[in-house]
């Protein structure tokens, strides 16, 4: 059974820096492509930003361009989403998906539970 | 960036009867690459189908979608109660990899 397990979610003051991290189980890691989909309470889906199987290719919606940065450790089976200089509109669910395939441009197959960041003073 | 919309906003339908979402892109999606997931209310989104016309895995024969260029459609033929959720669409074809506001189908 494939398993997605974000961590790192919490309440962070605007301006403020935080790490989430994604492990995954049950799949073989580096056939995959990785994504972080987020989603604020009550609303609609927000595709932030995708990694290809090896690291070396990256995208990121314009909302977050500059201040987020992906990365993957395929030998830990880990994704990270490193988030800094925090507004309020980053407050949501982040969501942690995987994609068979190769390239960057894939679907999300799987699927975490979530883990809430709240961006308030 | 490819802005998708979503037709209607809310849907609502019997079980038994047929649901048709529409969804829109601003411009022609590379190589039809269109996603629908479903989402339940506290879960996280399912992908239901890929490429704009393939099931994914497990997926009921029920759920079937079409369309290429800028226009795509989710159908499902009959609803089941477990059917009642939201649908979004997204294009992985150009980056940044957009979502669709989501369509609500619930109970008439």
């Amino acid at each position: 059974e494939v398993q997605l397990v974000e961590s790192g979610g919490g309440l962070v003051q605007p301006g403020r820096s935080l790490r989430l991290s994604c492990a995954a189980s049950g799949l073989t890691f580096h056939d995959y492509a990785m994504h972080w989909v987020r989603q604020a309470p009550g609303k609609g889906l927000e595709w932030v930003s995708g990694i290809s199987w090896n690291g070396r290719s990256t995208d990121y919606a314009d909302s977050v361009k500059g201040r987020f940065t992906i990365s993957r450790d395929n030998a830990k089976n880990s994704l990270y989403l490193q988030m800094n200089d925090l507004r309020a509109e980053d407050m949501a669910f982040y969501y942690c998906a995987a994609g068979y395939g190769t390239g960057r441009a894939t679907v999300c197959d799987y699927w975490g539970q979530g883990t809430l960041v709240t961006v308030s003073s | 960036e490819i802005v998708l919309t979503q037709s209607p906003g809310t849907l609502s339908l019997s079980p038994g009867e047929r649901a048709t979402l529409s969804c829109r892109a601003s411009q022609r999606v590379a190589s039809s690459y269109v996603a629908w997931y479903q989402q339940k209310p506290g879960q996280a989104p399912r992908l239901l189908i890929y490429a704009a016309s393939s099931r994914a895995t497990g997926i009921p024969d029920r759920f079937s979608g079409s369309g290429s260029g800028t226009d795509f459609t989710l159908t499902i033929s009959r609803l089941e109660p477990e059917d009642f959720a939201v649908y979004y669409c997204q294009q992985y074809g150009n980056s940044p990899f957009t979502f669709g506001p989501g369509t609500k189908v619930h109970v008439k």
